[in-house]
């Protein structure tokens, strides 16, 4: 696709239940990066998957969140059993070799644990 | 002490003048540096990367990088009241001729360009 692209772009969700979001990166990006962004905050990583190999989930703040990528394209990342503090924007972006590092972000999804 | 420290701001320049954004980190095998701007409520896009010592200019985007202090800045001349977002530094350890990693990011200075 032209860009990486996310859904939902807006989610609001009960504390205690799960939820999904969506990442497609850019068409032959091998790399690709999920973030989170609390207001007013940096970027926090969470999990980098490279090609095949087994990803970096070093950054994923519990063990409620867990993250695949299918077919080395698409990735989900899940949140188990949300809390009010999970609240944040959730960012993916992808890149590649050819791209010079170059990390090309998402629109992010905005999830809002009531 | 936090991997890349950036000043939160606010920082206000008139229209025109010139703003100065720095970042310094602390992992002395970083090798990359990358600026970023974010509009408020949208994703980060990248400015300007950086990976040798000394300055890089792009239009009005000058990065200056200065590994043995181990500091980068973002020059941005003739400052435009749309140049106003939050300025984020990111950092790499890994040289631009090696497989892409994270990225740690500094928690951004805000930038306001006044009219």
């Amino acid at each position: 696709g032209a860009g990486v692209s996310q859904s939902p772009s807006n989610k609001v969700t009960e504390k205690g239940k799960d939820v999904e979001l969506r990442c497609d990166p850019i068409s032959g990006h091998t790399a690709l990066y999920w973030y989170r962004q609390s207001l007013g905050q940096g970027l926090e990583f969470l999990i980098y998957f490279q090609g095949n190999s087994a990803p970096d989930k070093s950054g994923l703040p519990s063990d409620r969140f867990s993250a695949e990528r299918t077919g080395g394209s698409v990735s989900t990342l899940t949140i188990q059993r949300t809390q009010q503090e999970d609240s944040a924007v959730y960012l993916c972006a992808s890149t590649s070799r050819f791209a010079g590092e170059t990390q090309y972000f998402g629109p992010g999804t905005r999830l809002l644990v009531l | 002490q936090k991997e890349v420290e950036q000043n939160s701001g606010p920082l206000s320049v008139p229209e025109g003048a010139i703003a100065s954004l720095n970042c310094t980190y602390s992992d002395r095998v970083s090798q990359s540096f990358f600026w970023y701007r974010q509009y408020s409520g949208k994703s980060p896009e990248l400015i300007m990367s950086i990976y040798s010592n000394g300055d890089k200019e792009d239009g009005r985007f000058t990065a200056q990088l200065n590994k043995a202090s181990q500091y980068v800045s973002l020059l941005i001349r003739d400052s435009q009241p749309s140049d106003s977002a939050t300025y984020l530094c990111a950092v790499n350890p890994i040289g631009a001729s090696g497989s892409a990693r994270q990225l740690t990011f500094g928690s951004g200075t805000q930038l306001t360009v006044l009219p």
